[in-house]
């Protein structure tokens, strides 16, 4: 258990209303990043972060922002939902060497988009 | 770009039988590769890893052996249970930005019958 939580843990919400998802983690790891899981194409990476206010893009990033103001808490934004972002997201870290790459997930929000 | 198949689902075993889901990869250079394990309702756990050619991760009475050669990574275990009964998911490290970062195959749901 690497001590990852996320809230909320599901969410209904309507098309064109902003959503915030947060990871908060208690062991102060450096990388953390947020990805989606939908049938047929596995986990895809949106965001990560390297450090505090230090975030890069991943694969499917258009849509969604982040943010990470302290360690322990990275957060992703929606800034208008939209259906095609219904999905379950899932918030992991890097322990220790990121260039092992043994990420550790937290158990996911389940997010639909009416 | 990299990438990661791996045979499509449900595998569908009873118990005790042998199980082997296959997993292929494309890649450059040497990425380290995974297998992490979802139960239902929950987030993914990381099952074993290898980080380079002919290395064998095992864990749990699963193993699977990183065959450059055929670029493959199959998972394998002698005699299934019905609590193995989950999705499995391959992935690799793909190195670039700030950090490496995790691309996975698309999962492959196991049901163990008693």
């Amino acid at each position: 258990d690497a001590g990852i939580t996320q809230s909320p843990r599901h969410k209904v919400t309507e098309t064109g209303t902003p959503v915030t998802l947060r990871c908060h983690q208690t062991e102060n790891h450096r990388y953390m990043y947020w990805y989606r899981q939908d049938p047929g194409h596995g986990l895809r990476l949106i965001h990560y972060s390297y450090g505090v206010k230090d975030t890069d893009k991943g694969e499917v990033s258009d849509g969604y922002s982040v943010s990470r103001s302290k360690t322990e808490d990275f957060l992703l934004t929606l800034e208008s939902a939209t259906s095609s972002q219904t999905s379950v997201y899932f918030c992991a870290i890097s322990v220790g060497d990121p260039s092992t790459d043994t990420q550790y997930f937290g158990p996911g929000t389940r997010l639909t988009v009416l | 770009g990299n990438s990661v198949t791996q045979m499509e689902g449900p595998v569908t075993l009873s118990e005790e039988a042998f199980l082997t889901i296959n997993c292929t990869y494309t890649a450059t250079g040497y990425p380290s590769l995974f297998w992490y394990v979802q139960y239902p309702g929950e987030g993914l756990q990381l099952l074993l890893k290898a980080t380079k050619a002919d290395d064998k991760g095992s864990n749990k009475g699963f193993e699977a052996t990183y065959r450059k050669e055929t670029t493959s990574f199959h998972l394998e275990k002698g005699s299934v249970q019905v609590s193995d009964s989950a999705v499995y998911f391959c992935a690799l490290s793909d190195s670039g930005g700030a950090t490496n970062k995790l691309i996975f195959g698309t999962g492959t749901l196991l049901a163990v019958q008693p």
